[in-house]
This record gives structure tokens, C-alpha cells and sequence, in this order.
């Protein structure tokens, strides 16, 4: 099956400080990816979608600045934590489709970003 | 708006049969999908429902009536393994991005 990997899984940041996670799809081309974000015990919330080679879209109440999104290639996309706070401490989980069928994704390991 | 709904936790014994309803409010329904996720994991894709009916996957089922806009993932021979977090996911027209339900958490019990 289709694997999409995360970076890194874990990382621990300073307050004010940005960060950067990375999602790849291992053997597939990924025109689309989706970024969530799932608090503990809840449920997955979609925060954008990330389109190659154009701006991501992003969903309500969800800062386009301090949440960064590139899909700069068809297997790689980013989202950068910028100016972390203690709140954005959050587990992080990218997602893609490999077909324009979109039911069925394959979702990165995740990222556990603690921002102190 | 959106809405889907499932309970929040459902308990078993190995060996059972759970059932896991989703009741959904959504403009635009295409689909319905069940993923798994296990504490500190990453949600995998156990079943989608685009039609009425009954969609068989070893001891995963899962279910759908579009009219009553209602569906149901069905866990046959239940094992300690499957104790997880399960996720109805709603598909619309137009729009790739899946929303997902609260989730319910199964506990399988010896």
C-alpha cells in the first residue's frame, strides 16, 4: 500500500521559535495533501489542503500566517509553525490521496510538537 | 453546516460483535469512510460506503442508507488488537477533503 511519512515524529520548541514538518509520499505522487490537526482524545481536524504548485487552502479560523503550508513537489509537502506558542502544542498529522479519488487516504505517522 | 455523530466510547468482549452507528448532516454527500487509530498512531482506511448497503472486509463491515443518511461500521470476531479509536469520515462533492467524526473508542475486553 501507499506510505506517507512524517518528520520529524517528535519535537519539543521554544515559545516564539518556528517549526518546520515535513510530509512525504513514499511511492506515490500526491497532487493533493491535507494537514490536521488532533488533540488528545479527539478527533482529527482538517486545517488545509495543500495543492502542488499553488496556494493551500485553508479552512475557518485557521491562520494562513502562522501556519505555513508549501507543496513544492508532487511528493513533499511542508507546514511551518511559525512564532510557536504553548497552544500550537498539538499532534499534527499530514494525509494523501493516491488517486483523484479522495475516501481513501494514507495518513503520515504524525508529528507531536510540545512548544515550551 | 456539517455534522457527523457517533457514540463517544463502546466496550466488548473478545470473541463479540460491535456495532459503531454515524449519523451525519452534510450538503454535498458523496461518501461515507471508516478509518482505525490506535492510541499515538496514525488513522489507517478500513472501508468506504458510496452506495446503499453492505461493503464486507474480512470481519470489517461497514454499512450505509443514504436516505436516513446513516451508516455503520460492524466488528466481527472482535480481538484485544481492535481495541482502538474509530472514525466515520464524510466525502462531499467537489471537495477532497474528508471531515471526520468525533471518533468512538472501543474497549475489547478478555
Amino acid at each position: 500500500g501507499a506510505v506517507v511519512s512524517q518528520h520529524p515524529s517528535r519535537v519539543i520548541c521554544k515559545s516564539g521559535t518556528s517549526v518546520k514538518i515535513e510530509c512525504r509520499s513514499l511511492d506515490f505522487q500526491a497532487t493533493t495533501m491535507f494537514w490536521y490537526r488532533q488533540f488528545p482524545k479527539q478527533s482529527l481536524m482538517l486545517m488545509a489542503t495543500s495543492n502542488e504548485g499553488s496556494k493551500a487552502t485553508y479552512e475557518q479560523g485557521v491562520e494562513k500566517d502562522k501556519f505555513l503550508i508549501n507543496h513544492a513537489s508532487l511528493t513533499l509537502s511542508t507546514l511551518t509553525v511559525t512564532s510557536a506558542h504553548p497552544e500550537d502544542s498539538s499532534f499534527y498529522i499530514c494525509s494523501a490521496s493516491e488517486t483523484s479519488v479522495s475516501y481513501e487516504q494514507y495518513f503520515g505517522p504524525g508529528t507531536r510538537l510540545t512548544v515550551t | 453546516g456539517q455534522s457527523l455523530e457517533q457514540p463517544s466510547e463502546v466496550t466488548a468482549v473478545e470473541g463479540a460483535i460491535v456495532q459503531i452507528n454515524c449519523t451525519y448532516q452534510t450538503s454535498g454527500f458523496y461518501g461515507l469512510s471508516w478509518y482505525q487509530q490506535h492510541d499515538g498512531g496514525a488513522p489507517t482506511f478500513l472501508s468506504y460506503n458510496g452506495l446503499d448497503g453492505l461493503e464486507e472486509t474480512g470481519r470489517f463491515s461497514s454499512f450505509l442508507s443514504r436516505s436516513d443518511s446513516y451508516g455503520y461500521l460492524l466488528l466481527q470476531e472482535l480481538q484485544m488488537k481492535d481495541s482502538a479509536s474509530y472514525f466515520c469520515a464524510v466525502s462531499r462533492t467537489g471537495r477532497r477533503a474528508l471531515t471526520f467524526g468525533s471518533g468512538t473508542r472501543l474497549q475489547v475486553q478478555p
